[in-house]
């Protein structure tokens, strides 16, 4: 299976700072006959089912504010998030769907500084 | 609007079973595969499976096999998760998530990102 690392662990910013989270992944989930990256980004809040954020690497999902962007490609990958909010405190995930395993990264939990 | 709606927490024995249903709503059942997730308590996202909605045909990750069991009704579009010999360690709240269904390659089909999940199932494993 994929590993998928983020760093850091957790992350403290000011309300209004920009927050940026990053996701390794152990091969490249770049598909090359369609020139995708097979990357997603989820947001949980305490006591709620994870919400996707972002698709295909850098595609906001619906009703995300544009605040969230991701980027990156092949193994690399980043989400961030331009001016935090109070409301944006949570674990964010990333996870692959190139390969059979669809993992996720191990969470990263961004706090208010 | 899509919904994925599932079964109240469960409190089961050592040893005992458990069935979860997530029913979904707002959507052609068909046109999505259904993934199961497991979060044990403080910890992070841990992927199960999924099954083809389509075909019926179910897909374990490493670790759940044996003991799970993926499975639909498709007259009410919902799909279960059923745990046999429950072990103190399966205690954990178990999500299902909806996924676009992507190419198949003769018996192999894939699947993308998770685009919408159920609100969670706790299940509770103790004597």
């Amino acid at each position: 299976d994929i590993v998928m690392t983020q760093s850091p662990d957790s992350l403290a910013v000011s309300l209004g700072e920009r927050a940026t989270i990053n996701c390794k992944s152990s091969q490249s989930v770049l598909y090359s006959s369609n020139n995708k990256n097979y990357l997603a980004w989820y947001q949980q809040k305490p006591g709620q089912p994870p919400k996707l954020l972002i698709y295909w690497a850098s595609t906001r999902g619906s009703g995300v504010p544009d605040r969230f962007s991701g980027s990156g490609s092949g193994t690399d990958f980043t989400l961030t998030i331009s001016s935090l909010q109070a409301e944006d405190v949570a674990v964010y995930y990333c996870q692959q769907y190139y390969g059979a395993g669809y993992t996720f990264g191990q969470g990263t939990k961004l706090e208010i500084k | 609007q899509v919904q994925l709606v599932q079964s109240g927490s469960e409190l089961k024995k050592p040893g005992a079973s458990v069935k979860v249903s997530c029913k979904a709503s707002g959507y052609t059942f068909s046109s999505y595969a259904m993934n199961w997730v497991r979060q044990a308590p403080g910890q992070g996202l841990e992927w199960m499976g999924w099954i083809n909605t389509i075909t019926g045909n179910p897909t374990y990750a490493q670790g759940f096999t044996g003991r799970f069991v993926f499975s639909l009704d498709t007259s009410v579009s919902t799909a279960y998760l059923q745990i046999s010999s429950l072990k103190a360690e399966d205690t954990a709240v178990y999500y299902c998530a909806r996924a676009p269904l992507g190419y198949c390659s003769g018996d192999e089909c894939y699947q993308y990102y998770f685009d919408y999940w159920g609100q969670g199932t706790l299940v509770t494993v103790s004597s």
